[in-house]
């Protein structure tokens, strides 16, 4: 079974400039998650979705940064324009859907590493 | 906020088993301890999850105290591969939340 893909791997931008990160979950994940991991700290959680709805985005900062999932299966992330603090990796993630009797496992993409300069 | 405490770092000799401490003392009821880790430039990897019973797969063991309000994980023969940081997390188990992270250890196994 193919895990969650993203795209690119790594990238380097001017502070002002914009970038974009794609992502495809593991088939028939609705639900899919965007976080950020600064160097040093665990991962944060930016943005939630569940199938193409919204669940919780109570911290992504809106006014730069914003996300998609348009089909309920790909999305992208989005930051525009870019500050020297947002340099870190964005982690995208899919889990099935909920009320699973054992849970319902969050799996991990490698990461997309971001360098604002 | 992190629902778990887990010492920065510890040390473990290559072929002896690393015995990774957390403490969730508010658990709730219907919350599940997941275990993850992460090796340098990758993405977390799922380890294992209980809810009150002991748990084992091919990567660990899971060791989950009476009262819920701690755990262990078991790395039985760890590797030098087995070098990373290891987070324990606690999650609703019906309400699709989402994986709050803390710091993590850091375990670093030594020849």
């Amino acid at each position: 079974e193919a895990g969650v893909a993203q795209s690119p791997r790594y990238k380097i931008i001017e502070k002002r400039q914009s970038v974009a990160f794609w992502c495809n979950p593991i088939s028939g994940h609705a639900t899919l998650y965007w976080y950020q991991q600064i160097l040093g700290q665990g991962p944060k959680l930016l943005i939630q979705f569940q199938n193409n709805g919204v669940v919780d985005d109570s911290q992504l900062p809106k006014d730069r940064f914003s996300a998609e999932r348009l089909k309920g299966v790909d999305s992208t992330l989005k930051i525009q324009p870019a500050k020297l603090e947002d340099s870190a990796v964005y982690l995208c993630a899919s889990s099935s859907i909920r009320g699973q009797r054992s849970g319902n496992t969050i799996y991990f993409g490698e990461g997309s590493w971001l360098t604002v300069v | 906020d992190a629902k778990t405490t887990q010492p920065p770092s510890m040390d473990c000799a290559e072929g002896r088993a690393a015995n990774l401490p957390c403490n969730h003392s508010t658990i709730s009821g219907n919350e599940y301890v997941y275990w993850y880790r992460q090796i340098h430039s990758q993405g977390p990897q799922y380890i294992i999850h209980g809810l009150k019973n002991n748990e084992t797969n091919e990567m660990a063991s899971l060791i989950i105290t009476e009262d819920r309000k701690s755990s262990t994980l078991i790395l039985p023969h760890a590797t030098l591969r087995d070098t990373a940081v290891y987070y324990c997390i606690v999650r609703g188990r019906y309400n699709n939340n989402d994986m709050r992270f803390g710091a993590g250890t850091r375990l670093t196994v030594k020849p």
